[in-house]
């Protein structure tokens, strides 16, 4: 079967780091995305990883291990605008793309 | 970047309308495009994959006689949601996968949701 776990809520200070981790047990790996979703819009594009190891891009890196069906998102310097939901995705390896997301992580980032 | 529009992106109808919304990608060809369903407070969750010239791909579960699917091209994919009923309300959200060649990540890229309210 499909699973994709993260935690639910997560609260940090501004200027902090955080940690946002997601697990997967999926029948198929073609990659792992990580999106960011403010409440009432639309998932935005953070990072992509297919190979084991660290993607940094800016504030933000995503890390990921194959063997443990593991992957974390790491914001740096937080600022109040980070603030939203990160989806963990996982892409199958079949031919159809599709991703299949986790339930979400609500961050919530405090002055 | 590239650019999805989705159109209307905001919906309140009677029960029993029927419901018609596009999703187009503006400076890219997608051969696919994903339909997602998103209650509040919970994730994505995909509804079918719908891929140009031919019939859409259904997640189980998913009534195809309810959730019409048609791409007619290469920018321009359509959910009818037939004879909708207050159930129905939620926000649905299209993508399009961006082709960037065969190591590319080939994204996918998000419009802005249509959220449908039906009474």
């Amino acid at each position: 079967g499909q699973n994709i776990d993260q935690p639910t809520e997560m609260t940090a200070t501004e200027g902090a780091i955080v940690q946002i981790n997601c697990t997967y047990q999926t029948s198929g790996f073609n990659g792992l995305f990580w999106y960011q979703q403010h409440a009432g819009e639309a998932p935005t594009f953070l990072s992509y990883n297919v190979l084991d190891g660290l993607e940094e891009k800016g504030r933000f890196s995503s890390f990921l291990s194959r063997s443990k069906g593991y992957s974390y998102l790491l914001l740096k310097e937080l600022q109040m605008k980070d603030s939203a939901s990160y989806l963990c995705a996982v892409r199958e390896g079949d031919s159809s793309y599709k991703l299949i997301f986790g339930s979400g992580t609500r961050l919530l980032v405090r002055p | 970047g590239a650019v999805v529009s989705q159109h209307p992106s905001w919906v309140i109808c009677k029960s029993g309308t029927s419901v018609k919304i596009e999703c187009r990608s503006l400076d890219f060809q997608a051969t696919t495009m994903f339909w997602y369903r998103q209650f509040p407070k919970q994730s994505l969750m995909l509804m079918a994959t719908s891929n140009e010239g031919s019939k859409a791909t259904y997640e189980q579960g998913v009534e195809k006689d309810k959730f019409l699917i048609n791409h007619a091209s290469l920018t321009l994919s359509t959910l009818t949601v037939t004879s909708a009923h207050p159930e129905d309300s939620s926000f649905y959200i299209c993508s399009a996968r961006e082709y960037l060649g065969e190591r590319g990540n080939q994204p996918q890229h998000f419009g802005d949701g249509t959220r449908l309210s039906i009474l």
